[in-house]
């Protein structure tokens, strides 16, 4: 399977801050990448794909980037309700997918 | 609006087997996969399997081939999750997320509806 690894696993930040999260896959998976946002005690929220297309309704201040093993999330101005876990998906081996195993943003 | 709404809560004995079910409602459901992933306490989320729901067409995890069975019954737009032999490790929040994709291959699976999960507790 290909493994995925996020860094850091956890980040302190305030407000208004930018952040990036980084995602990196064990072999090229070209562009097949996609993030998500957990809170606790809820379902998974899906925020982008192919790596930098973002879903419908997800704010624009979301943003990915990256092809082949090294991605990134970036938040560009971090609002109260960003503060979560984020995981990356690599579904390049299909059916095979896999998870990072997340970064959780904590309010500095 | 898309809704995926999963059965209750579980609490399993050591060896039993367990199912969880998923509605679906707001789409079409025969036109996407259902996947099911889950996520044991204070780890990393964990996909299971897939139906391809038009089909039936299942493909599963190697790690719990021969243990779980995903199915569904199209006339109530609901899929299945079967895991049998449980085990504490077992002990998990279960979900189904409606899969869908981007590439004229239909393969590379993005999950973008998600059911509110099943806890399902594995205790003797």
């Amino acid at each position: 399977d290909i493994q995925m690894t996020q860094s850091p696993s956890s980040l302190s930040a305030s407000v208004g801050d930018r952040v990036t999260i980084t995602c990196r896959a064990s072999q090229s998976i070209s562009k097949y990448l996609n993030w998500y946002q957990q809170k606790p005690g809820k379902a998974p929220k899906f925020l982008i794909y192919a790596a930098s297309r973002l879903q419908r309704g997800v704010p624009s201040r979301f943003s990915g980037s990256g092809s082949g093993t090294d991605f990134t999330l970036t938040i560009s101005s971090l609002q109260p309700e960003d503060f979560a876990t984020y995981y990356c998906q690599q579904s390049y081996s299909s059916p095979a997918y896999t998870f990072g195993q997340g970064t959780k943003l904590e309010i500095k | 609006q898309v809704q995926l709404v999963q059965s209750g809560a579980e609490v399993k004995k050591p060896g039993a087997s367990m199912q969880v079910s998923c509605k679906a409602s707001g789409y079409i459901f025969s036109r996407y996969a259902m996947h099911w992933v889950r996520q044991a306490p204070g780890q990393r989320l964990e996909w299971m399997g897939w139906i391809n729901v038009g089909n039936g067409n299942t493909e599963y995890s190697q790690k719990f081939q021969g243990r779980v069975t995903i199915s569904r019954n199209t006339s109530a737009s609901t899929a299945y999750m079967e895991l049998s032999s449980l085990a504490s490790e077992d002990t998990a929040v279960y979900y189904c997320a409606r899969g869908d994709y981007y590439d004229p291959s239909g393969s590379h699976h993005h999950f973008d509806y998600w059911g509110q999960g099943t806890l399902v507790t594995v205790s003797s």
